[in-house]
């Protein structure tokens, strides 16, 4: 399957510092990936949708402003997380698919703790 | 909004004995996915299903894509300690690189050996 890959896979930062996380497609050209949370012991939550060279797509719940997504080349896309506060720590996993598939793989995900 | 209810909710079984699981839909999904996640990781795909009365096999695990298109489960056959973890369905719509992909739960397997 396509390799997805997230940096860093862990970062602890103080509140009101802000995060960036990326997710690259390593062996394949994405030109979109989604961006999902993951709280202990519960699903995936879909957070946004990237595209790339254009804005991204937020679920509703999701505050844009909060959660910036940047997909500025067909393998990389980022999430910064701006201004954390402790209720923002989370496990944060992107994916994405080859173009005319559908199934989607996953990066290792990157936990985020906010103190 | 897309909905996913997956059962059961937790298994424990004993080494040797077949699992299954199901995932159901408020509405129709044209791809059924199944995930397992270890602790600490990413999912990982175990099977893939793309039609209708789609049964697909990988190892030890069966998956079907229901005839309604609403449904799928997921079997695995002779578990082994190794099977413990978390497994996902998802089912997506929309096009092939655009439509948004929605978990289930969760079924969450421990198996004793």
């Amino acid at each position: 399957g396509a390799v997805v890959s997230q940096h860093p896979s862990w970062v602890i930062c103080k509140s009101g510092t802000s995060v960036k996380i990326e997710c690259r497609s390593l062996d394949f050209q994405a030109t979109t990936m989604f961006w999902y949370r993951q709280f202990p012991k519960q699903s995936l939550m879909l957070m946004a949708t990237s595209n790339e060279g254009s804005k991204a797509t937020y679920e509703q719940g999701v505050e844009k402003d909060k959660f910036l997504i940047n997909h500025a080349s067909l393998t990389l896309s980022t999430l910064t997380v701006t201004s954390a506060h402790p209720e923002d720590s989370s496990f944060y996993i992107c994916s994405a698919s080859l173009r005319g598939r559908r199934e989607l793989f996953f990066g290792e995900g990157s936990r985020l703790t906010v103190l | 909004g897309q909905q996913l209810n997956q059962s059961p909710q937790s298994m424990f079984i004993q080494e040797g004995e077949d699992v299954s699981m199901n995932c159901t839909s408020s509405s129709i999904f044209n791809t059924w996915l199944w995930y397992k996640q270890d602790p600490g990781e990413g999912p990982v795909l175990l099977i893939a299903l793309y039609k209708a009365g789609e049964l697909t096999s990988n190892g030890r695990l069966t998956a079907q894509f229901g005839i309604t298109r609403k449904d799928s489960f997921l079997n695995i056959s002779a578990s082994i300690p190794s099977d413990v973890g978390i497994y996902f369905c998802a089912g997506r719509y929309g096009s092939s690189n655009t439509g948004k992909l929605i978990f289930g739960q969760g079924t969450t397997l421990q198996v004793k050996p």
